[in-house]
């Protein structure tokens, strides 16, 4: 049974760095072909993809959040961290880790709501 | 302004078969597999079809998926009240280097 946790703060100031961690049972980060992935959701909104790490280290950004995001995995902790700089109110949003086996997003975790403001 | 466009809400009556549509381009959806999620009030979204028109286990066959060019569509047959919901479709975008979803459909059965 494959699941996934996200793990943080859940408030931030502006121009901090976010920390996120994702927790996951059930698969393992060095078996080929698997991912795990970034989403978040503002409040209302639809969703938006992050990043992804695969388990031969490919890693993906979204092109407008690349400079800010960074994702790095821990096989022998089954974790996923995702790191974004300079963090602002219009990032509050519900942040989700997902599972990438079939397709991006077969398995979710519960995700994390993470507010800004100072 | 998503890349991929979905109409803002549907709407159709218990029983009812309904459509979801997802408009793309060459760079995503003609080239690439699609995905759709269902997300229930309050809860995280679920993979729902995956590689165009594949179903996860435990999805039932009133939910269907299909591609034709540039576009995706989501078919639901014998609507439930427990389909009410917001429905994404999401692929990978070639000229982007990025995955991207719709803005997301409301369904509400009426």
């Amino acid at each position: 049974q494959i699941t996934l946790k996200e793990s943080g703060p859940t408030l931030v100031k502006p121009t901090q760095t976010l920390t996120l961690t994702c927790t996951f049972s059930g698969f393992s980060l060095s078996t080929f072909g698997v991912g795990v992935g970034w989403i978040r959701q503002p409040p209302g909104k639809a969703l938006e993809w992050l990043a992804l790490i695969y388990w031969d280290d490919d890693e993906r950004y979204s092109p407008s959040l690349r400079s800010r995001l960074t994702v790095t995995k821990d096989t022998s902790k089954n974790q996923v961290v995702l790191t974004m700089a300079f963090m602002d109110p219009v990032d509050t949003a519900t942040y989700f880790c997902v599972h990438i086996g079939s397709a991006l997003g077969d398995f979710w975790g519960q995700g994390t709501l993470v507010t800004v403001s100072s | 302004q998503s890349v991929l466009t979905q109409p803002p809400s549907v709407s159709a009556a218990p029983g009812q078969r309904v459509t979801i549509s997802c408009s793309g381009s060459t760079s995503n959806i003609k080239n690439n597999y699609v995905s759709w999620y269902q997300q229930l009030p309050g809860t995280a979204p679920k993979l729902l079809i995956y590689d165009n028109n594949k179903r996860p286990s435990g999805i039932p066959d009133r939910f269907s998926g299909s591609t034709s060019g540039t576009s995706a569509t989501l078919g639901i047959t014998g609507l439930q009240t427990g389909d009410e919901a917001d429905y994404y479709c999401g692929t990978w975008d070639n000229s982007l280097s990025s995955w991207v979803f719709g803005g997301g459909t409301k369904l509400t059965v009426l």
